[in-house]
């Protein structure tokens, strides 16, 4: 079984600043997807950027870019320029076969003005 | 293009109760997919649909929790009778299809908030 672990419960950035979160997975699968997802107050889950395991290049979707390390098994969040609208959770996620997603715990990131 | 409509959107019960959740997917999709979300935790797959079958319900607690989605649309959630540790959101996303290895991607509704006292 796969399994999903985001070590950060919460995380503080100043506005403009940028704020990295991490993600580690356990697979014994070769093909997969990663995801991060947003999870703002209003609890809808919004996709915020995915990465297929088979790219060496980290996927980047405007201010969002990981870095996907597959050796490591580690597969993190950078939101650069950070905006107050950025503030929520933010869930990692995985997916092999079947598109079942495996959900991480978590992290709280919160925005300074 | 309308999204994932669940309701309601908050239900509070007492134990041993009986509730039911609804969801209306995205207009021709074909998977639909119900998720319990633990305060503090994130979303656990409780049940997965491709039409009106089931793909997966390896994690639904089959003694109290049901789900059905009858002619392949929308689909109702049920929890009989409910206990406090039933305390969650419930949601449910939906997918154009599902397959072993492509990827699809799933659109969440807003979720039904659960507090059984």
């Amino acid at each position: 079984a796969q399994t999903v672990t985001q070590s950060q419960p919460e995380m503080s950035v100043q506005e403009a600043e940028t704020v990295t979160l991490s993600c580690t997975y356990d697979t014994s699968e070769s093909d997969y997807y990663l995801f991060w997802y947003k999870q703002p107050p209003s609890r809808q889950m919004i996709l915020v950027i995915r990465q297929e395991a088979y790219k060496q290049q980290n996927a980047t979707e405007n201010r969002f870019s990981v870095n996907f390390q597959k050796a490591a098994k580690s597969f993190s969040l950078k939101i650069s320029d950070s905006q107050l609208g950025d503030a929520a959770m933010y869930f990692c996620a995985f997916k092999a076969a079947g598109n079942k997603l495996t959900f991480g715990g978590g992290t709280r990131v919160l925005v300074k003005p | 293009e309308a999204g994932v409509a669940q309701s309601p959107r908050y239900k509070i019960i007492e134990k041993r109760q009986s509730v039911a959740f609804w969801c209306n997917p995205i207009s021709g999709h074909a998977t639909l997919y119900w998720y319990q979300q633990i305060l503090g935790q994130g979303p656990k797959l409780l049940i997965q649909f491709q039409n009106n079958g089931v793909v997966d319900d390896s994690q639904l607690p089959k003694d109290r929790f049901s789900a059905e989605r009858l002619k392949g649309v929308d689909s109702t959630l049920k929890i009989q009778p409910a206990k406090l540790e039933d305390s969650a959101v419930y949601l449910c996303a939906s997918s154009l299809d599902w397959a072993e290895t492509v990827y699809n991607e799933q659109f969440f509704g807003p979720g039904t908030r659960l507090t059984v006292l």
